[in-house]
């Protein structure tokens, strides 16, 4: 099956800063890509996703890179802001199958 | 439009009992997911569902359990509770299975005493 490795496991910037996460994935067939932030209490929420056709993808502050020869993803934050203080998990699946997350990255904003 | 609804949010038992959970997907979602997140770690896959089905379980003992009903909702079951099985559980849904967004809720926190 898929094997989704994420790093890393705590990340700390100031604000301001931009914040990379990063993913490897390990089936070829993986054409989904979504990103989650999940905030303390809560469940874990879709901030932006890929698919397979697509290089790149952005949404206001935050970008999300893909790259199939070499499977691996990336999430970027720019000027980053306290309340994107959260845990962040990548994922990977394909049509008709299940998701496949990474362990999760803890980012904490300094201000 | 609705989200993502379990329940309880909070639940607490002894060792030896059981449990069960509740979740109702987004209306039109047909796919059901459980996850086991336990404190200050990773989302664990439990259980799939899928049009009444369970389409794949993750590894995880007999014991945990569950089903989907003719109205997409779905509950999940866990017997003879283990201090270890003290976690938040997470369902999501989605209204294709894989390629598609799945939607959380906010999950039920399960604690053993």
């Amino acid at each position: 099956g898929e094997n989704v490795e994420q790093h890393p496991s705590t990340l700390s910037v100031q604000e301001g800063d931009s914040a990379v996460i990063k993913c490897t994935y390990s089936d070829s067939a993986s054409n989904y890509f979504p990103w989650y932030k999940q905030e303390l209490g809560k469940g874990p929420q879709l901030i932006i996703d890929i698919r397979s056709n697509v290089g790149e993808k952005k949404d206001q502050r935050i970008a999300v890179t893909l790259n199939k020869t070499a499977k691996h993803f990336s999430l970027h934050i720019t000027e980053t802001q306290p309340e994107d203080s959260a845990v962040y998990f990548c994922a990977a699946s394909r049509t008709g199958n299940q998701f496949y997350f990474g362990t999760g990255t803890s980012l904490t904003v300094i201000p | 439009e609705a989200g993502v609804t379990q329940s309880p949010t909070h639940l607490i038992k002894t060792r030896g009992q059981q449990a069960t959970l509740r979740c109702s997907p987004i209306s039109g979602h047909t796919s059901v997911y459980w996850y086991q997140q336990a404190l200050g770690l990773g989302l664990q896959f439990l259980l799939w569902y899928d049009e009444g089905e369970e389409r794949n379980r993750g590894n995880f003992p007999p014991r945990f359990s569950g089903r989907q009903f003719p109205n997409y909702s779905s509950e999940l079951n866990v017997n003879a509770l283990e201090l270890e099985d003290s976690a938040l559980y997470l369902c999501a849904s989605s209204l294709l299975t894989g390629a598609q967004p799945q939607h959380f809720g906010d999950g039920t926190r399960l604690s053993i005493l």
